[in-house]
């Protein structure tokens, strides 16, 4: 079957633009996360949704960053006013059912966003 | 909160030798701890977890990978490495019963020689 989707693949932007990054899940999956991966790091954890609702947005780094799942199904992840700062790769990741902490998580190839 | 150390940043094994990374985890608990492979282009692809029981757990790709609380680790292992097993490793911890998604180590680069 399908692995999470992830569009575009890589997106170059400049500074003080907005972008839009897309997640589709693993049909099924309830739960959706969003990473952020800089070079050299591991990914960082930005938001978790079960279902339609944010249910821990405590990642995310400023109110620059917002995301949404209006379906319960595809994630878009919105960026206002970007910063050279956020230039990293935007990992999304789903499970079948969020079981605090011990869900198999699967990961998309990640969106490369560069801003300069 | 959770943290991961990964004192590796890169290692080098010939094709063929055994391999052992290293994983040093912090939390006050038992963790929920995790092993993923990232190859150059492709997403994250889990190689093995460990929630409870059997400290030993076996993964994909033979590797397998030990909880130790004394020490508080999580060493991957592999007896005879590939070439394709070349690529980024990670560890990572889940808090139970949390909702804040895993904590990952910054990763260690295996370059496999020939």
């Amino acid at each position: 079957g399908a692995g999470v989707s992830q569009t575009p693949s890589n997106k170059v932007t400049e500074k003080g633009k907005y972008v839009e990054l897309r997640c589709d899940p693993i049909s099924g999956h309830t739960a959706l996360y969003w990473y952020r991966q800089s070079l050299g790091q591991g990914p960082e954890f930005l938001i978790y949704f079960q279902g339609t609702g944010a249910a821990d947005d405590s990642g995310l780094p400023n109110d620059r960053f917002f995301a949404v799942r209006p379906e319960g199904s595809v994630s878009t992840l919105k960026i206002q006013r970007t910063e050279r700062g956020d230039s990293a790769v935007y990992l999304c990741a789903s499970s079948l059912y969020f079981a605090g902490g011990t869900d198999t998580q699967y990961f998309g190839p990640g969106t490369r966003l560069t801003v300069l | 909160a959770q943290s991961v150390t990964q004192p590796d940043i890169h290692i080098t094994v010939s094709e063929g030798a055994s391999l052992e990374l290293r994983c040093n985890y912090s939390y006050g608990a038992t963790p929920y701890l995790f092993w993923y492979v990232q190859s150059p282009g492709q997403g994250l692809q889990l190689l093995l977890k460990y929630f409870s029981g059997d400290t030993l757990v076996q993964g994909i790709k033979g590797f397998e990978a030990e909880f130790k609380r004394s020490q508080s680790s999580f060493n991957l292992r592999k007896p005879s490495v590939h070439w394709s097993d070349a690529a980024e490793y990670f560890c990572a911890v889940g808090a139970p019963g949390g909702a804040d998604g895993l904590t990952f180590g910054k990763g260690t680069h295996l370059i496999i020689q020939p």
